[in-house]
């Protein structure tokens, strides 16, 4: 079983609507909880991160988690064509060595026209 | 500006020859990582180090090597010894929020070309 699991996708959203992003974690221990976005050439972008279970909203960024079923998720509402890029979930855990974060492969999003 | 710089964005090397790639941060902050992201793979961990002059494997260590003399600079050599060189490479760096919050930034990475 991978540590961070998201569907590659694509997945395919007309524009407007809101596009739902999953992600599931194995450790239990884990503490934080991050989504980046990916354009392609170009470096992860943060742009959310939640560490309690519940909602987190930013503009048109809701992050929800669920620590019980070890489940992450990220909703895009008004999906925009400048919102396709792949979407990398990312899971911290404090170590002794530091804090360390593992990445999902990420879910390529297209907002379709 | 504040922010992590990766220098060069492209590297090509010939085959058996060592590589260095300089990875700069003027956030003040006091951890930094290497990843390396194949198609399809996302990120791997290659070093890490929370400290100046101390610094840990991550998952995929074999063939790299770091140094950590200064908070602003953790640069990655990756040697000869390293199978598969060719990848894109990401700096990033971090530092604690309050309470128990963490947020870690990348560069804008280095894109290595072995043959």
């Amino acid at each position: 079983q991978k540590e961070v699991e998201q569907n590659s996708g694509p997945l395919s959203v007309p524009e407007g609507a809101i596009a739902s992003l999953n992600c599931t974690y194995s450790d239990r221990g884990s503490q934080s909880f991050f989504w980046y976005r990916q354009y392609s050439g170009k470096s992860p972008e943060l742009i959310m991160s939640i560490y309690s279970n519940g909602d987190k909203e930013d503009g048109r960024f809701t992050a929800q988690l669920n620590k019980a079923s070890q489940y992450v998720s990220l909703l895009i509402r008004d999906s925009q064509p400048s919102d396709s890029a792949t979407y990398l979930c990312a899971v911290n855990k404090l170590t002794g060595g530091g804090n360390k974060l593992t990445f999902g492969t990420g879910t390529q999003l297209k907002v379709e026209l | 500006d504040g922010g992590i710089t990766q220098s060069p964005k492209y590297l090509f090397r010939k085959e058996g020859q060592n590589v260095t790639l300089s990875c700069e941060q003027n956030l003040n902050h006091d951890a930094m990582y290497w990843y390396r992201q194949d198609p399809g793979q996302g990120l791997r961990l290659i070093y890490y180090s929370q400290i100046v002059n101390d610094f840990q494997k991550g998952d995929i260590a074999e063939g790299y090597s770091v140094s950590r003399e200064k908070k602003e600079s953790f640069p990655l050599t990756v040697t000869s010894a390293q199978k598969n060189p060719t990848a894109f490479y990401l700096c990033a760096s971090s530092t604690p929020l309050s309470g128990s919050g963490y947020e870690q930034y990348f560069g804008p990475g280095t894109r290595l070309t072995v043959t």
